[in-house]
């Protein structure tokens, strides 16, 4: 079945520092990736999302490339800044199910230090 | 702000008891989601409604059951209520239940069963 795997967190980073969290799924059909974001006590925002093979999602400085060949749709910041602490949720809407819920991977709890 | 409302915030209630869990989509929305976020689970798809109909059902258990109103809000009621149903129940709207439409979160209702 369709499936999304992160890495495992905590990430803990200095401000300032390169962000990447890892995302990598399994789908039977063209899937539509997404990234959420949740910060403490809050419900899920969107952060980007990709809908076809070689889209970039991008938004607030965070970036994301839909890679088919390598069914991956990896996070990455430039410079990571303390109110970027939070969850981080990968996840897919495949094509091939009809009701196109989201499955989400477990979720990368994101520290930053100042 | 997603647009998606949710009440009550807080629910605290005793095994064996019933609650009602609401939620108002999207002006606009006509899909409401509904998922199971828990520490042991991670997020979990329970139901999906569009325009008033049932579209698709999944890790749902009988206990619990849903429908959504003329007006487009939705109800999630869990019955013969257990310790292990203690939760963050989320709701999510988009415009049509489309694999590339974007879900919107609401902020949660949390669920402790005593």
């Amino acid at each position: 079945g369709n499936s999304v795997t992160q890495m495992e967190g905590p990430v803990t980073l200095s401000e300032e520092a390169f962000l990447t969290i890892n995302c990598t799924y399994t789908a039977t059909g063209y899937p539509s990736l997404f990234w959420y974001v949740q910060y403490p006590g809050e419900g899920l925002q969107l952060l980007l999302k990709a809908t076809k093979a070689d889209d970039k999602g991008s938004n607030k400085g965070f970036e994301a490339t839909y890679r088919k060949e390598t069914t991956s749709f990896h996070l990455e910041k430039g410079s990571v800044q303390v109110s970027d602490s939070a969850v981080y949720f990968c996840a897919l809407s495949d094509s091939m199910d009809s009701s196109y819920k989201l499955i989400f991977g477990s979720g990368t709890r994101l520290l930053v230090r100042p | 702000d997603s647009g998606v409302t949710q009440t009550p915030k807080h629910l605290i209630t005793a095994t064996g008891q019933r609650v009602t869990l609401r939620c108002s989509p999207r002006s606009g929305d006509l899909s409401v989601y509904w998922y199971q976020q828990s520490l042991d689970q991670g997020l979990q798809f329970l139901i999906q409604y569009y325009n008033g109909e049932e579209r698709a059902k999944g890790n749902i258990l009988e206990r619990f059951s849903a429908q959504q109103f003329p007006d487009l809000h939705s109800e999630l009621n869990l019955s013969s209520l257990e310790l292990g149903d203690s939760a963050l129940y989320f709701c999510a709207s988009s415009i049509s239940g489309g694999t590339t439409d974007t879900q919107y979160f609401g902020p949660g209702t949390r669920l402790t069963v005593l």
